[in-house]
């Protein structure tokens, strides 16, 4: 497809379940981020892939939460045993090499909203 | 501690007019502002960015304006239309090159028609 694309749309789920959640960037895009948005508030940085480098990990809230990606395609974002502060969308959007984030900013997903019940 | 921040979380507009929404950051370092528009169950779209390096940046009727001293940015839209009606937020990179970014809390724009 031409967007980014994630998948599930929504979730719910029980506290201390785990989840996993889709990412399907553009194809070609080297960079891959995740966010998350709570309710009320901004995006939150959680992980960015930047082709085979090592991804930034420094927004990821606690181990519970993991992030994958296989090459320059699909990413799968994980959160084990959930808890209802995990509650939140969870977007993914992927984008060019720089400088042309800058021109053109990210590309994001519609995102999944989770909800730990 | 908010780095980006956007003090109004709503500003209602008559169609027309011009819609002025603003944008405040406390790190010096950033290098490169963004904004982008969301609609309901949509992900955020790029809307318009400007460098550290400008004061202004203009596309079609999206201005974006830099007041670096101030730590200050402000997105103007003219005339505002009721299809412009989303949650518009601020972003902003740190420096380095880093294509993370730090986004406000984002401010809700109503333009009636």
């Amino acid at each position: 497809g031409a967007g980014v694309s994630q998948s599930p749309s929504n979730k719910v789920t029980e506290k201390g379940k785990d989840v996993e959640l889709r990412c399907d960037p553009i194809s070609g895009h080297t960079a891959l981020y995740w966010y998350r948005q709570r309710l009320g508030q901004g995006l939150e940085f959680l992980i960015y892939f930047q082709g085979n480098s090592a991804p930034d990990k420094s927004g990821l809230p606690s181990d519970r939460f993991s992030a994958e990606r296989t090459g320059e395609s699909v990413s799968t974002l994980t959160i084990q045993r959930t808890q209802q502060e995990d509650s939140a969308v969870y977007l993914c959007a992927s984008s060019r090499n720089a400088p042309g984030i800058f021109n053109y900013g990210y590309t994001f997903g519609s995102g999944t909203r989770l909800t730990v019940v | 501690d908010q780095q980006v921040k956007q003090n109004s979380p709503s500003l209602s507009v008559q169609e027309g007019r011009i819609s002025i929404l603003n944008c405040d950051y406390t790190n010096s370092m950033f290098d490169y502002f963004l904004w982008y528009k969301k609609y309901p169950a949509e992900g955020p779209t790029f809307l318009i960015s400007i460098s550290s390096i400008k004061d202004k940046n203009e596309d079609g009727r999206f201005t974006v304006f830099l007041n670096k001293s101030a730590k200050h940015l402000s997105l103007h839209i003219v005339p505002s239309q009721p299809g412009d009606s989303a949650v518009y937020f601020c972003a902003a990179s740190p420096q380095g090159g880093s294509e993370k970014l730090v986004f406000g809390k984002g401010t809700k724009l109503t333009v009636n028609p």
